[in-house]
């Protein structure tokens, strides 16, 4: 049972577009989302998180938002660079459950953004 | 800056071999965690460990143990390695009770582990 699904494998833009990269969720218990980076040969980095008591989150080019009625949440960047290009991956956290140092990973989605 | 040290970048063992990772962070995490990447599977925790001596399984630890004898150490077992563990290996760590950052994962640079 798949509880976070990025149902889009890779996604394509131009350099100075919007990417949009989509996450959902079927656990209603999770109450923190998170959104990592991975270069190829590297670990995952931390690039932004969002608490389930907000909807919206800025830092810098990207945002994410949540959508808490449809278990859906997003990950904007504008404008896209070259250099974004990598696998994302959404996870979740159950930390009202006591559980918070416990991810669940979604599959991830292949960024690539041409120049 | 937490750094996350994996052993070896590549590995090439052999069916049935007993296969060691070992993972070093040196920012004095209480939590520490070995996943498995695998392509169109994501990232599915292996065990995770949030003390000295203390270990939690994942959601798919058959095959692998693990130890923590040393709190910034913490090694993945597999007892005979079989060729459906060939994956990328993947330790991090995070700060641990109390704090508002634990989801906040910093990982290795991984481990590629092919077993023939």
């Amino acid at each position: 049972d798949q509880q976070v699904k990025q149902n889009s494998p890779s996604l394509s833009v131009q350099e100075g577009r919007i990417s949009i990269l989509n996450c959902d969720y079927t656990n209603s218990m999770f109450d923190y989302f998170l959104w990592y980076k991975k270069y190829p040969a590297e670990g995952p980095t931390f690039l932004i998180s969002i608490s389930s008591i907000k909807d919206k989150n800025e830092d810098g080019r990207f945002t994410v938002f949540l959508n808490k009625s449809a278990k859906h949440l997003s990950l904007h960047i504008v404008p896209s660079q070259p250099g974004d290009s990598a696998v994302y991956f959404c996870a979740a956290s159950d930390r009202g459950g006591g559980s918070n140092y416990k991810l669940t990973f979604g599959k991830g989605t292949l960024l690539t953004v041409n120049p | 800056d937490v750094k996350v040290t994996q052993s070896s970048r590549y590995l090439v063992k052999r069916t049935g071999e007993k296969v060691f990772l070992e993972c070093v962070q040196d920012m004095d995490h209480e939590n520490m965690f070995w996943y498995r990447q695998d392509p169109g599977l994501g990232l599915r925790l292996i065990y995770f460990s949030y003390d000295v001596k203390m270990k939690e399984k994942g959601d798919i630890p058959e095959g692998y143990s693990v130890s923590r004898e040393k709190k910034e150490r913490f090694s993945l077992i597999l007892e005979s390695a079989s060729t459906n563990q060939t994956s990328m290996y993947l330790c991090a760590s995070s700060p641990g009770q109390p704090s508002a950052t634990n989801e906040k994962l910093f990982f290795g640079s991984g481990t590629q582990l092919s077993v023939l």
